[in-house]
């Protein structure tokens, strides 16, 4: 089954632990991207990567890290977590094709930083 | 920079009730326009899409058209069913933009009552 999955699903830590999300794709999916999803805001893009090596900032970067050491994964770092990520974080993956790709999204991470 | 802005919520209507959730957006050039619906616990799904202006994009009994001249792309749904109630995203991907990225909209809650 396509899918792209995340763990842990739901987290809670305390300001200052460094914690790494995981996500991963079976889909052979050049793109791989991270949002956050806060209430009245939608979701908002923290980093992506275009491929193996290569990634850039979105929106929101500050306080995140992000590798993409191979193709189906791509992990979130938070170095020192502060109470102000506390949020819903999506994973997304696509094919780099054009402009009518689909993006594919994980079942999401519930972090709360005390 | 681009924007999208939804109808605010929650909507809470009838079984087989029409629905519309309003969406407008604000981008250079030709943006491809996306729907995302998200269930509860789950992350978002690709619902419809629209690439190019008067497209109208149709999945599942929902449609929306691409109206370049209001910069709208407004949801619609002629009978909707409770199996419908989730939170319902506009985002855009911009002209030319590099990097897959979506924007969104902050989400529209719909209720459907039995």
């Amino acid at each position: 089954e396509a899918q792209v999955t995340q763990n842990p699903r739901y987290l809670i830590t305390v300001t200052g632990k460094k914690l790494t999300v995981t996500c991963s794709q079976n889909m052979n999916h050049e793109y791989m991207s991270w949002y956050r999803q806060d209430p009245g805001l939608g979701l908002r893009q923290i980093y992506y990567s275009m491929n193996v090596e290569v990634t850039d900032k979105g929106d929101v970067p500050e306080g995140y890290k992000v590798s993409r050491k191979e193709k189906r994964n791509f992990p979130l770092i938070l170095e020192s977590p502060s109470p102000n990520q506390t949020s819903l974080y999506f994973c997304a993956s696509s094919y780099v094709r054009g402009i009518s790709y689909e993006q594919y999204f994980g079942p999401g991470t519930r972090l709360t930083v005390t | 920079g681009n924007s999208v802005t939804q109808m605010e919520g929650p909507v809470t209507l009838s079984e087989e009730a029409f629905l519309t959730i309003n969406c407008t957006y604000t981008a250079t050039g030709y943006p491809s326009l996306f729907w995302y619906v998200q269930y509860p616990g789950e992350g978002l799904q690709l619902l419809l899409k629209a690439t190019k202006a008067d497209d109208k994009g149709s999945n599942k009994g929902f449609e929306a058209t691409y109206r370049k001249e209001t910069t709208s792309f407004h949801l619609e749904k002629g009978s909707v069913q409770v199996s419908d109630s989730a939170v319902y995203f506009c985002a855009l991907c911009g002209d030319g933009e590099y990097g897959n990225k979506l924007v969104f909209g902050a989400g529209t809650i719909l209720r459907v009552k039995s």
